[in-house]
């Protein structure tokens, strides 16, 4: 069974809004672990947020994460159409357990 | 720098015949892992080795086998594929294992296609 779920399976947004994605997962996590997909190719990781940590920052990207709520969020602010792609999120308690992803489409 | 690479990068196989996909990595990482991705189920691991010498199943390991060949190299083999192994697998690796860092790297993934 999938540990994190992502919420919304899809998103479509314009160009220059924020993009929300949420993820909640079952067992207690080392960490939590953001990737991207572009389309017909690997995952690539974004960020990575520790289990003591509340809310980490790269660049366009704000993830928090709510261990009492066994849930995090992916915040990109400010997208672009070359941010179309699927995002997901996957947690450590050992091995890593993907959830299934939420497709992002960013209209110019 | 390569990082990880995946061959073949497509294959069309009918039941029952097997075939080996291959892996290897060049950043010396410890732990690898065998990953299936397919349509609404997001991607759930086959097997994984956390270092050299030692080989584990995930969440769906039925009909796979794997090989940790040496440092570099992890394959994962179908001894009879069925229709139902149809996906995209892709081959991670990752620096750690067990502890709170794991930053996975990925291949582009193989095309499996069973008829």
């Amino acid at each position: 069974s999938q540990q994190g779920e992502e919420d919304p399976q899809a998103l479509s947004i314009q160009e220059g809004e924020n993009a929300t994605m949420n993820c909640s997962y079952k067992t207690s996590i080392n960490n939590l672990q953001w990737y991207r997909q572009n389309s017909g190719r690997g995952l690539v990781h974004l960020i990575l947020i520790r289990s003591n940590e509340r809310e980490k920052h790269s660049g366009r990207l704000r993830v928090t994460l709510d261990t009492s709520k066994k849930s995090s969020s992916l915040l990109i602010t400010a997208s672009r159409a070359a941010d179309t792609a699927s995002y997901f999120c996957a947690t450590k308690g050992g091995k890593l357990i993907f959830g299934q992803g939420t497709e992002l489409s960013v209209k110019p | 720098n390569a990082g990880v690479t995946q061959t073949p990068k497509f294959q069309v196989l009918k039941t029952g015949q097997s075939m080996t996909l291959q892996c290897a990595q060049d950043m010396n990482h410890n732990s690898m892992y065998w990953y299936r991705q397919d349509p609404g189920m997001g991607l759930r691991l086959i097997y994984y080795s956390a270092s050299e010498g030692t080989t584990d199943k995930g969440e769906v390991p039925n009909g796979y086998n794997v090989s940790r060949l040496n440092k570099r190299e992890f394959s994962l083999r179908l001894e009879s594929a069925a229709p139902s192994q149809t996906s995209v697998y892709f081959c991670a690796s990752s620096g750690t294992w067990g502890g709170d860092t794991g930053e996975l790297f990925f291949g582009e993934g193989s095309r499996l296609t069973v008829l």
